[in-house]
């Protein structure tokens, strides 16, 4: 079955400072890349996602890529803020179940210091 | 967000007791989900259903029991808890299948003893 890698486990950054997270998918047919923050004690959230017909999307601040040949995509996020402390999980739909489910990256912890 | 809730918030169980948590969205969305949240394994799918009465398992469906008589409601049951279900638990619900933006519950924390 699918299975996604994301790196690295914790990041930590200073103000101002570029974050880069990287997930690799097993599923080759896969074709849906969304990334979610979870705040401290909150639920989840969709901040970004990317389909397999786009190489790059940009929303302000964060920006994702994707390479389907080597099956790795990043998050990337510019002119960090405290605010964008969180968990990050990056997720991938594979083709099993036709496209029903999102297999999850185990998630990586930002902290952004002042 | 407010659409999709969970109850209860905290539960404390000991093992082998049944528990049932609950899932309720006001969205009218088809397809609902189960994960459980751990250290180190990130947001893992337990039970997933397209729709009312349709439902097939997720990653570690082991030891849980869904059902989804209405659209709305996506109860999901441990029949003799463990400890190793220990964990947090969020529901969440999106309007097409999994190519769509799937909204989260405010999660369920379990401690079974």
């Amino acid at each position: 079955g699918e299975n996604v890698e994301q790196h690295p486990s914790t990041l930590s950054v200073q103000e101002g400072d570029s974050a880069v997270i990287k997930c690799t998918y097993s599923d080759s047919a896969s074709n849906y890349f969304p990334w979610y923050k979870q705040e401290l004690g909150k639920r989840p959230q969709l901040i970004i996602d990317i389909r397999s017909n786009v190489g790059e999307k940009k929303d302000q601040r964060i920006a994702v890529t994707l390479n389907k040949t080597a099956k790795h995509f990043s998050l990337h996020i510019t002119e960090t803020q405290p605010e964008d402390s969180a968990v990050y999980f990056c997720a991938a739909s594979p083709l099993s179940g036709g496209y029903n489910k999102l297999i999850f990256g185990a998630g990586t912890r930002l902290a952004v210091h002042p | 967000d407010a659409g999709i809730t969970q109850s209860p918030r905290y539960k404390i169980t000991e093992t082998g007791r049944q528990v049932t948590l609950m899932c309720h969205q006001t969205w009218s969305h088809s397809y609902m989900f189960w994960y459980r949240q751990d250290l180190g394994h990130g947001l893992r799918l337990i039970y997933y259903s397209a729709a009312a009465d349709i439902t097939d398992k997720g990653e570690v469906p082991d030891g849980y029991v869904v059902s989804r008589s209405k659209t709305e409601n996506f109860p999901l049951t441990l029949e003799s808890a463990t400890r190793s279900q220990t964990s947090v638990y969020f529901c969440a619900s999106s309007e097409l299948a999994g190519r769509d933006t799937q909204y989260f519950g405010p999660g369920t924390r379990l401690t079974v003893l």
